[in-house]
């Protein structure tokens, strides 16, 4: 069984490009939801996907959006990155209906 | 963003010792979960809740979900050098169907 896998590990980008994140889900599970956790901080609930829809989001701005694939896999995407994005993001996997989310081991992005 | 209110923020233990720390929310949740998060890698699920006033047990971990729905608290009994990392406790509303919302963390350190 395979656990959840993200990349890249580590990212550097430019105030105002755009950066695409990547969340290979735990075999099995058929939920992706992503998390922004920043230096001190408990992780932040972006939004979750199912059946390759949105069906949950938090308190975060249209520029952060997300795809997920047939094979549940799933991508995050930020535009107009700002310099305060600079963070872990973070992907757990789970399936419908249970609540035991099990996190990659998160990507760091730092916006310069 | 919301976040739960979880104390304290820090934890300075000798070896052998047992911890306690707790997490504390002004609305409620239906499930409460704990992790335990090591430099540089994602959160490890360690105990889930499901039922106000449940207490479970997972080793040396014992956790209890408040029967208002609003708390809950982790015990570690006889630490030992490797439970040193940050401890979370997220609470969701609707199973398996929200995001999870977190705490800002308890790092535990313990000194041999």
């Amino acid at each position: 069984e395979t656990g959840v896998t993200q990349s890249p590990t580590h990212l550097i980008k430019t105030r105002g490009q755009q950066v695409t994140l990547r969340c290979s889900s735990q075999s099995g599970h058929n939920t992706v939801s992503w998390y922004q956790q920043a230096l001190g901080q408990g992780p932040q609930f972006i939004f979750q996907y199912y059946r390759e829809e949105e069906n949950g989001r938090g308190n975060f701005p249209p520029r952060f959006s997300g795809l997920q694939f047939p094979n549940y896999s799933s991508e995050l995407n930020v535009n107009a990155l700002e310099l305060d994005d600079s963070a872990l993001y973070l992907c757990a996997s789970s399936l419908t209906g249970n609540t035991e989310a099990f996190f990659g081991q998160g990507t760091r992005l730092t916006v310069v | 963003g919301q976040q739960l209110n979880q104390s304290p923020q820090s934890m300075f233990i000798q070896e052998g010792e047992d911890v306690s720390m707790n997490c504390t929310s002004s609305s409620i949740f239906n499930t409460w979960l704990w992790y335990k998060q090591d430099p540089g890698e994602g959160p490890v699920l360690l105990i889930a809740l499901y039922k106000a006033g449940e207490l479970t047990s997972n080793g040396r971990l014992t956790a209890q979900f408040g029967i208002t729905r609003k708390d809950s608290f982790l015990n570690i009994s006889a630490s030992i050098p490797s439970d040193v990392g940050i401890y979370f406790c997220a609470g969701q509303l609707r199973r398996g169907a929200d995001g999870l919302t977190f705490g800002k963390g308890t790092h535990l350190i313990i000194q041999p």
